[in-house]
C-alpha cells in the first residue's frame, strides 16, 4: 500500500539557515502529496500540496517538488525563522474500501534558534 | 471563527473510568475523523464518518466508540480507560470521502493515571 518515509529528527538550525526535510514515498499511481505542519500545542494544518508529478507546492516560503523519478517530495525553505519551529509531516492518501484516508510520515521536529 | 473545535482540551482521569471527547466543525464538511497521536508524535487514524455513517474503522479496541449525531459532530467515548490510552486525540474534517485536505482541531490531551 501507499506509504511515506520521512527524515528522522529532531533538526536544530540557526535562524536564516537553509532547511531540507526529506520525504520519500511508495505509491500506486501518482497520488497528491502533502506537507502538514503542527505548531506547539496545536493541531496539524496543511502547509502545501502538489497534485501531480513535477508540480511544486509552496506556502510561507516553504517549497516542495513532486518528483516521480526519485519518488520524493522534500520540503525546503531558504531562510528559516524562529516561528518555523514545529513538527512537519509528509502525507499521501490511500484507498481504504470506498473511502480515502491520509497516511502520515513519522514527523520531523524542527527547532530554530535565534 | 473556530473551524474544528474539540472539548475538553485537557482530560486527566483514573484508570478504569469512562470519558468522552466532543468534536464539532463549522466548515460544512461531510467527513470527520479521529486520530491518536502518541508521545513520539506518530499519528494514527482511528475512525472516519461520512454523513453520520462509519466508513473507516481501524484496528482500535472496542472500548473506543465513536458517535456522529449529525455531520457536523463526531464524538469519541472511551470505556475502561487504560494507561496506554494516554495520548493526544485529534478530530479532523474534510469534504467528501475522497478529499485529501483535512482540517484539524486543536487536540485533546488525555492523561490516564
Amino acid at each position: 500500500g501507499n506509504s511515506v518515509t520521512q527524515m528522522e529528527g529532531p533538526v536544530t538550525l540557526s535562524e536564516e539557515a537553509f532547511l531540507t526535510i526529506n520525504c520519500t514515498y511508495t505509491a500506486t499511481g501518482y497520488p497528491s502529496l502533502f506537507w502538514y505542519v503542527q505548531y506547539p500545542g496545536e493541531g496539524l494544518q496543511l502547509l502545501l500540496k502538489a497534485t501531480k508529478a513535477d508540480d511544486k507546492g509552496s506556502n510561507k516560503g516553504f517549497e516542495a517538488t513532486y518528483r516521480k523519478e526519485t519518488t520524493s517530495f522534500h520540503l525546503e525553505k531558504g531562510s528559516v525563522q524562529v516561528s518555523d519551529s514545529a513538527v512537519y509531516f509528509c502525507a499521501l492518501p490511500f484507498s481504504s474500501g470506498s473511502a480515502r484516508q491520509l497516511t502520515f510520515g513519522s514527523g520531523t521536529q524542527l527547532t530554530v534558534l535565534p | 471563527d473556530t473551524a474544528v473545535s474539540q472539548t475538553p482540551k485537557y482530560l486527566v482521569t483514573q484508570m478504569g473510568n469512562d470519558k468522552s471527547i466532543k468534536c464539532e466543525q463549522n466548515l460544512g464538511h461531510d467527513t470527520m475523523y479521529w486520530y491518536k497521536q502518541d508521545s513520539k508524535k506518530f499519528l494514527k487514524i482511528m475512525f472516519s464518518y461520512n454523513n453520520k455513517e462509519l466508513i473507516i474503522n481501524e484496528t482500535v479496541p472496542n472500548r473506543f466508540s465513536p458517535k456522529s449525531p449529525d455531520k457536523a459532530h463526531l464524538n469519541l467515548h472511551i470505556n475502561s480507560l487504560e494507561l496506554g490510552d494516554s495520548a493526544v486525540y485529534f478530530c479532523a474534517s474534510s469534504q467528501g470521502t475522497r478529499a485529501d485536505t483535512q482540517y484539524f482541531g486543536p487536540g485533546t490531551r488525555l492523561t490516564v493515571l
